[in-house]
């Protein structure tokens, strides 16, 4: 399954640090999703982008920042994370943005450790 | 918002016993979603059901939404150790998917 692709796979950070998580989608899909999945919780839908621009925000804190350069490639950046923030960070894709909520296609996840 | 609910949220059964996980929504879906996630992996779509009282079937998962769009559930038939996972729902309306909690399923060979 190399539809969608996640780097890092892990990543492990200080409070202080700044890094990105970088998601590719090779589907041809017009819509891309972050997710926060933690233990014990359902999957946390963070950011959409449709066709390149953001079209949901979920009250994401602003340490989270993220970045749709175009259709296939969605960036999350880091900034002074929290040890709370630990957590599986899942991209995803569809085909389109729709109303009745389309099939999601989910790339690895980049596990995230904060120190 | 729109909640939904998943249980249980384990279930450990012997090779060859049956399972079923259900999930109940707050709001009135426009479809219901099911996804399977390995230990150490990802969630992977498994299929997609649009109409009240729709049921599908693959192989040994039979798959129901309700006549009021509001719950559907996943039944496994006589387990097997490849069935192990968390599996999930996921409601969809309003433009994006609510997901349950998941139901961790463990099979003992």
């Amino acid at each position: 399954e190399t539809g969608v692709t996640q780097t890092p796979r892990h990543l492990v950070m200080g409070m202080t640090n700044k890094k990105s998580l970088k998601c590719e989608q090779h589907l041809g899909h017009n819509a891309m999703y972050w997710y926060k999945q933690s233990a014990k919780k359902p999957l946390e839908l963070m950011f959409v982008y449709s066709l390149e621009e953001r079209v949901e925000n979920n009250s994401v804190p602003s340490r989270f920042s993220p970045e749709c350069p175009n259709s296939s490639h969605l960036f999350l950046h880091l900034h002074t994370l929290q040890p709370e923030d630990s957590a599986l960070y899942l991209c995803a894709s569809s085909q389109d943005y729709a109303g009745w909520g389309e099939t999601q296609y989910f790339g690895p996840g980049t596990r995230l450790l904060v120190l | 918002g729109q909640q939904v609910m998943q249980i249980p949220q384990y279930q450990h059964v012997q090779e060859g016993e049956d399972f079923t996980t259900y999930c109940n929504s707050s709001t009135t879906l426009s479809n219901i979603q099911w996804y399977k996630q390995r230990p150490g992996g990802h969630p992977v779509f498994l299929i997609q059901l649009v109409k009240s009282g729709e049921v599908k079937k693959q192989k040994r998962l039979t798959f129901q939404f309700g006549e009021a769009k509001k719950n559907s559930s996943l039944h496994i038939t006589a387990t097997q150790t490849t069935d192990v996972g968390t599996y999930f729902c996921g409601g969809g309306s309003n433009y994006k998917l609510t997901f349950g909690k998941g139901t961790l399923l463990t099979v003992n060979p």
